[in-house]
């Protein structure tokens, strides 16, 4: 199994430009989640989704767009690039919701400009 | 509102030196705590998981343990391998799907 994977590994964006992050697991989860990563301010939920079709907005949404159209993918999209979205983005995902244990992907550092 | 505070932010210990990390916690009813490893440049790795007071969970050289505010993570006689962030996490209140993660704390183990 490859786990959680998360594509590209770094990305330099600028200001108002839209990307999306993507992330997928090959464990047959049914939750997935999105999290930012700041200095100092720990790990913050961005979005999570509790199986295909079914998302919710976590502590921080604002500026992100999910979907789960598939058990496996949970891209995670920038609509338009802001300077404080400068941060490293973790995917993650675990069997069944937030209180099992979660398998984190690699993380992306994004930088915008 | 659901909260997790760790202390301190950043632990420095001689090989060896045990210690303790803090983790304290307000929550509506405990569902979980949770305790991730964090090396340079990757995503958190599960360690432990707590369920109610008192109970403890052990690990090579790490020990969890639970209170009704506070978990600590104890480190005995830790190796330069060790050295890591530890997060702890809390399952929200309520019927969500939210874990909220404290700060950190970076431990940082010399030979």
């Amino acid at each position: 199994n490859a786990g959680v994977t998360q594509t590209p590994k770094f990305q330099v964006l600028k200001t108002g430009q839209s990307m999306t992050l993507q992330c997928a697991q090959d464990m047959n989860h049914e939750y997935m989640s999105w999290y930012r990563q700041d200095p100092g301010m720990g790990l913050r939920l961005i979005h999570y989704s509790v199986g295909a079709g079914i998302t919710d907005q976590g502590e921080v949404p604002n500026g992100y767009n999910v979907s789960r159209s598939t058990t496996e993918d949970f891209p995670l999209r920038l609509l338009s690039a802001a300077p404080s979205q400068t941060s490293v983005y973790f995917c993650a995902s675990s069997y069944r919701g937030a209180g099992d244990t979660q398998y984190f992907g690699p993380g992306t550092r994004l930088t915008v400009l | 509102e659901d909260q997790v505070t760790q202390s301190p932010e950043a632990l420095r210990l001689q090989e060896g030196e045990s210690s303790s990390l803090n983790c304290s916690y307000t929550v509506s009813g405990l569902r979980g705590l949770f305790w991730y490893r964090q090396d340079p440049g990757k995503g958190p790795e599960f360690l432990f998981t707590l369920y109610s007071a008192g109970e403890e969970k052990e690990k090579e050289r790490l020990k969890a343990t639970l209170t009704k505010k506070e978990s600590f993570l104890h480190i005995t006689a830790p190796k330069p391998e060790d050295s890591a962030t530890y997060l702890c996490a809390l399952l929200g209140s309520g019927n969500t799907g939210k874990l909220i993660f404290g700060q950190g704390t970076t431990l940082q183990v010399k030979p």
